[in-house]
This record gives structure tokens, C-alpha cells and sequence, in this order.
């Protein structure tokens, strides 16, 4: 398995600003991803977090409005930026392990209201 | 491209009753399939998963679900239900079974009756 933590838990901020969410997993993983869940909604993938490299945006993305770093094998951080009301979402960071048989594990999301 | 459809937005079950959560998935190769729960103020937890092999599955909790490839349906099922299980309920759909993002559908909002 994998525990995964993220901060801030939530945040209410101010419209135009940004704010950047750390993703922490307690072992190393092969693939990191950032999804987003509007109010009453699903979950949206935003992007995979490539280690070393760019992140790989999902249509209707991108990486101007949601920077994301992967430093390491451990780390990721997600930037929504410029915010406004319509950013206001749950946002939760996954990882896959290889040897998890097929799984996917989800941190505890970052809930974020845009005033 | 994939998509997974859960038809019910909410299903309310009297405590003690049978459960069957419907899911449709929209893939084109053999799919990697998952249940998700999501409590209030909680993350995701993974109820199970298929992708290949027995078409029931068993997962966490006392809930399993049924591939059937003609219908394109992966659909949880319980046999008794308990008040605990209140929930949101997420079918999801992925290549490379979780190695690359999933598609989740739309989630079921189950409430339970005493």
C-alpha cells in the first residue's frame, strides 16, 4: 500500500492568487497523478506527474493554469493558479506502485474554496 | 476514448437489504476496472478491482461485482447492507491497470434506511 498525505487539507483563498498543494507519499512510486473533483462532481485527472520531466496535461489543461513539479520519487506539487470561483474543487494527488497489483492509491484531497 | 456511465445518481436501500450499484464502461481493449468509496470528509478507498481472470470479484467490506463483457457492465453488488455503508460510490476505468489515469464515472450517492 502507500500513504499518501497532502497539504494544506483545505484553504479558502482570494480571487487571482494562486496556491500550490504538496502531495508526500511515504515510499517511493512509479507514477503520480493529480485529479480534481468539483463540488457534487467526479473526479477529473488534471495531469500525470512525470519525475524529471513535464507533466503530461489532460485535454482541457494546462500547464500555465496548473503547474505541477515531481522532484522525486516521493514528492509532487500542484499550483492552481490565477484562481477564481470556478477552481473551487476537491483536489487529490494518486499514485501507482508496481508492485501493487493494479492499484491505484488516493491521498486525502485538498479542498479549496475561491472567494 | 473511455467513459464509464453509473445511471443511478442516488439509491436509497433499507438497512439490512441487498445492494446493486450499476456501472457501464465504454472501452476498447480488455478493461481494468475499479470500485471506489468515498466517505464523508474522506479519500478515496478502493472496494475492488478487475482485470482479469474470475469475472466475480471479491473486495473489502463484504461487496463484490461481476465483469460481463457482452454488457459492458461492472456492477457492485452486497448482500446486506449496513447504515456504515452510506456513501459515495465511484466506478472507475483504466489502462494499464492503474498506471495510467482512471476514468471515473459520475458516482452513486447511496443512503441508507434504517
Amino acid at each position: 500500500s502507500a500513504v499518501i498525505s497532502q497539504k494544506p487539507s483545505r484553504d479558502i483563498c482570494q480571487r487571482g492568487t494562486s496556491l500550490t498543494i504538496q502531495c508526500q507519499v511515504d515510499s517511493q512510486v512509479t507514477m503520480m497523478f493529480w485529479y480534481r473533483q468539483q463540488p457534487g462532481q467526479s473526479l477529473t485527472l488534471i495531469a500525470t506527474a512525470n519525475q524529471g520531466s513535464e507533466a503530461t496535461y489532460e485535454s482541457g489543461f494546462v500547464i500555465d493554469k496548473f503547474p505541477i513539479s515531481r522532484p522525486n520519487l516521493t514528492f509532487s506539487t500542484l499550483t492552481v493558479s490565477n484562481m477564481s470561483p470556478e477552481d473551487s474543487s476537491i483536489y487529490l494527488c494518486s499514485v501507482y506502485k508496481k508492485l501493487a497489483r493494479n492499484e491505484q492509491f488516493f491521498g486525502p484531497g485538498t479542498r479549496l474554496t475561491v472567494l | 476514448a473511455q467513459s464509464v456511465t453509473q445511471p443511478d445518481i442516488h439509491i436509497t436501500v433499507s438497512e439490512g437489504a441487498s445492494l446493486e450499484l450499476r456501472c457501464n464502461y465504454s472501452y476498447g481493449a480488455t478493461p481494468y476496472l475499479f470500485w471506489y468509496v468515498q466517505s464523508p470528509g474522506q479519500g478515496l478507498q478502493l472496494l475492488l478491482k478487475y482485470f482479469s481472470g474470475d469475472t466475480l470479484v471479491q473486495g473489502i467490506k463484504g461487496f463484490e461485482a461481476e465483469f460481463k463483457r457482452s454488457q459492458s457492465s461492472f456492477n457492485l453488488r452486497k448482500p446486506s447492507v449496513h447504515w456504515s455503508d452510506a456513501a459515495e460510490y465511484f466506478c472507475a476505468v483504466g489502462s494499464g491497470g492503474g498506471a495510467d489515469g482512471l476514468t471515473f464515472g459520475k458516482g452513486t450517492h447511496l443512503i441508507i434506511q434504517p
